[in-house]
């Protein structure tokens, strides 16, 4: 199984940089999701990692670490509307399916 | 092109009874899921259908079931109800069409209510 760890909340300013950490443990790996929800609202696909390395989106960015299961995302330049919750998910490694395991979620305040 | 699109949007049961969520993919999109996401334990998968099969589970008792229509609809049920149920239930869909990294697409989410 998935055992998935990110913080439960981190509160930024706006203009600022926050980065958000996700260590994880899984009997097989087929790739890491970041996704963003706002409250009262679905999850939105932000990112996707399989291989180590960075993923830029423009103020988005995503690392992984495959030998050390860590995964972060990088949100620059905060803006308010930035302020949601954080979901790092897992792909188990089982070919044709498709079983996304998620954290718990950081949940992002950005302040004036 | 139309989103996920889950009916009903908000749901009140009391306990013992049962209950029947639907969920329409967005067109094209062969794998539909389903999460319950309670402020406890975060997103938690239920299960996943692909053609109309349940191709995988998750750690959730018998009284959670579900199935899936030859158009790709999905239905899930959950009987007996108890209180600790009592959460947001979504829907997600995928093509399907074995690249990795494709994505899931959430719908909306239905929240229920067990009194």
């Amino acid at each position: 199984g998935q055992n998935i760890d990110q913080p439960t909340e981190m509160t930024a300013t706006e203009g600022a940089i926050v980065q958000i950490n996700c260590t994880y443990q899984t009997s097989g790996f087929n790739g890491l999701f970041w996704y963003q929800q706002h409250a009262g609202e679905a999850p939105t696909f932000l990112s996707y990692n399989v291989l180590d390395g960075l993923e830029e989106k423009g103020r988005f960015s995503s690392f992984l670490s495959r030998s050390k299961g860590y995964s972060y995302l990088l949100l620059k330049e905060l803006q308010m509307k930035d302020s949601a919750s954080y979901l790092c998910a897992v792909r188990s490694l089982r070919s044709n399916d498709y079983k996304l395991s998620f954290g718990a979620g950081t949940t992002v305040t950005v302040r004036a | 092109k139309a989103g996920v699109t889950q009916t009903p949007r908000y749901l009140i049961k009391t306990r013992g009874q049962q209950v029947t969520l639907s969920c329409s993919p967005i067109s094209g999109h062969r794998s539909v899921s389903w999460y319950q996401q309670t402020p406890g334990q975060g997103l938690q998968f239920l299960f996943e259908y692909f053609s109309e099969t349940q191709r995988n589970k998750g750690n959730f008792p018998g009284r959670f079931s579900g199935r899936q229509f030859s158009n790709s609809r999905s239905e899930m049920n959950v009987s007996t109800l108890e209180l600790g149920d009592s959460a947001l239930y979504l829907c997600a869909s995928s093509l399907a069409s074995g690249n990795r990294k494709e994505t899931q697409y959430f719908g909306p989410g239905t929240r229920l209510l067990v009194l």
